[in-house]
């Protein structure tokens, strides 16, 4: 168990909808990233948020958002969803991270796994 | 951006056997490489990590893997596996400018045989 919790563990919704994705970090860490993992595109960096503020950005589409609130928990929102978007999506967490050129340990949550039909 | 090539999508081995997987990336500057495992079900776990220093780095659950620069390669060993090691591994670098973020590979499955 590495202590990030993800909420909900599965996640079925049809096309054109929106979900929230939920990641509650480890005790003490500011950090938190998202992942997307799926059968075409592989394991990809989304998005990091540290201390509530947006620290680095990957392939993440603009239908995607993403916010860390003031107790550290962090909200993937995906909006009009598409067949596409089915993956496992990873949030992780880290104490630091507020600057690029010190490396900080990503811990990994158990993901959300969000089935598009 | 970097990118991360790992050439064998399955490993079948049988136990108590060795193994290797590959992993070659690209970037011309200095990065940092990992290995991460994840067993079924699971969320990713760190394996091992280059940041600086020897080449050569050691890992959990008996795993070792060689940094080699002039290659471009981040290979990942073990002497002998275990039925427990079947799993999927990921090869990983992070980008230069930020060194929390990561480039994944597209993962190898390690399936240990009996």
């Amino acid at each position: 168990d590495s202590g990030v919790t993800q909420t909900p563990k599965h996640l079925i919704t049809a096309t054109g909808q929106r979900v929230t994705l939920r990641c509650s970090p480890r005790s003490g860490d500011l950090s938190v990233y998202w992942y997307q993992q799926s059968l075409d595109q592989g394991l990809q960096f989304l998005i990091q948020y540290y201390n509530g503020e947006e620290r680095a950005k990957g392939n993440i589409l603009e239908r995607f958002s993403a916010q860390q609130f003031p107790d550290l928990h962090s909200e993937l929102n995906l909006s009009s969803l598409e067949l596409g978007d089915s993956a496992l999506y990873f949030c992780a967490s880290s104490v630091g991270g507020s600057g690029g050129l010190s490396y900080n340990e990503q811990f990994f949550g158990p993901g959300t796994r969000l089935t598009v039909l | 951006a970097q990118s991360v090539t790992q050439l064998d999508s399955q490993v079948p081995v049988f136990e108590e056997a060795p193994v290797e997987l590959r992993c070659n990336y690209s970037s011309s500057v200095s990065v940092y490489l990992f290995w991460y495992v994840q067993y079924p079900n699971q969320g990713l776990q760190l394996l091992l990590k280059y940041l600086s220093g020897s080449t050569l780095v050691k890992g959990i659950n008996g795993f070792e893997a060689e940094f080699n620069k002039s290659q471009t390669s981040f290979h990942l060993r073990k002497p002998s596996v275990h039925i427990s090691d079947t799993a999927e591994y990921f090869c990983a670098v992070s980008d230069e400018y930020n060194f929390n973020k990561f480039y994944f590979g597209s993962g190898t499955k390690l399936n240990v045989k009996p």
